[in-house]
């Protein structure tokens, strides 16, 4: 079954710095990847997804994520940081013939002035 | 814009109540979730449907029910409310394209606190 892990419940970074979220996902078959991002009182929204073709994959706000295979890796960065960036933020994992996203418990982001 | 609607962004109910949640996505989409959402235990799928009248439990159904009686609307259902179903319930659609993997679009969530 796939299982995804995010690294760090809390991240702290101050503005202008760089953002670096983690996410590993468990499978030997690669998965179709996103990450979504919540602010306060809100639905999820999607930043940007993988699923086949180049592995660096440019979404919304700024935001990339790089997929590697030899580490079952997906991290999410942003090379300088904004106070709007402040959420919650997922990494999920859709694996070919389920029907179900597995998330990651997600990674609260604080920027600080 | 694909947009999900929820019935309430915040509800208070008593234990014992029945309680429906609802939600309703206006672009067509085959398959509907229910996720409950917890500090530090991320989103738990509860129940999805692929198809009108059909659903499958996910992996917290217990204490849940759902109904999908048209494309577009997707109904949680809590039997008898208790304490622990307080949380945010998040509902979100999904096209099913052939040949692809498509994102999920969430609703803005129901805040539910059983009291």
């Amino acid at each position: 079954a796939q299982s995804v892990t995010q690294l760090g419940s809390h991240v702290s970074v101050s503005e202008g710095a760089l953002v670096l979220l983690r996410c590993n996902y468990s499978s030997s078959v690669p998965p179709y990847l996103f990450w979504y991002v919540q602010y306060p009182n809100q639905g999820l929204q999607l930043l940007l997804k993988y699923t086949t073709g180049a592995t660096l994959v440019k979404g919304i706000n700024g935001f990339e994520a790089e997929f590697k295979k030899s580490e079952t890796s997906f991290h999410l960065t942003k090379p300088s940081a904004h106070m709007s960036d402040a959420a919650e933020y997922f990494c999920a994992a859709f694996q070919g013939g389920s029907e179900k996203l597995v998330f990651g418990k997600g990674t609260k982001l604080t920027v600080n002035p | 814009d694909v947009k999900v609607t929820q019935s309430s962004r915040y509800l208070v109910k008593r234990t014992g109540e029945k309680v429906f949640l609802e939600c309703v996505q206006d672009m067509d989409h085959e398959n509907m979730f229910w996720y409950r959402q917890d500090p530090g235990l991320g989103l738990r799928l509860i129940y999805f449907s692929y198809d009108v009248k059909m659903k499958e439990k996910g992996d917290i159904p217990e204490g849940y029910s759902v109904s999908r009686e048209k494309k577009e609307r997707f109904s949680l259902i809590l039997e008898s409310a208790s304490t622990n179903q307080t949380s945010m319930y998040l509902c979100a659609s999904r096209p099913l394209r052939a040949g692809g993997y498509n994102e999920q679009f969430f609703g803005p969530g129901t805040r539910l606190t059983v009291l």
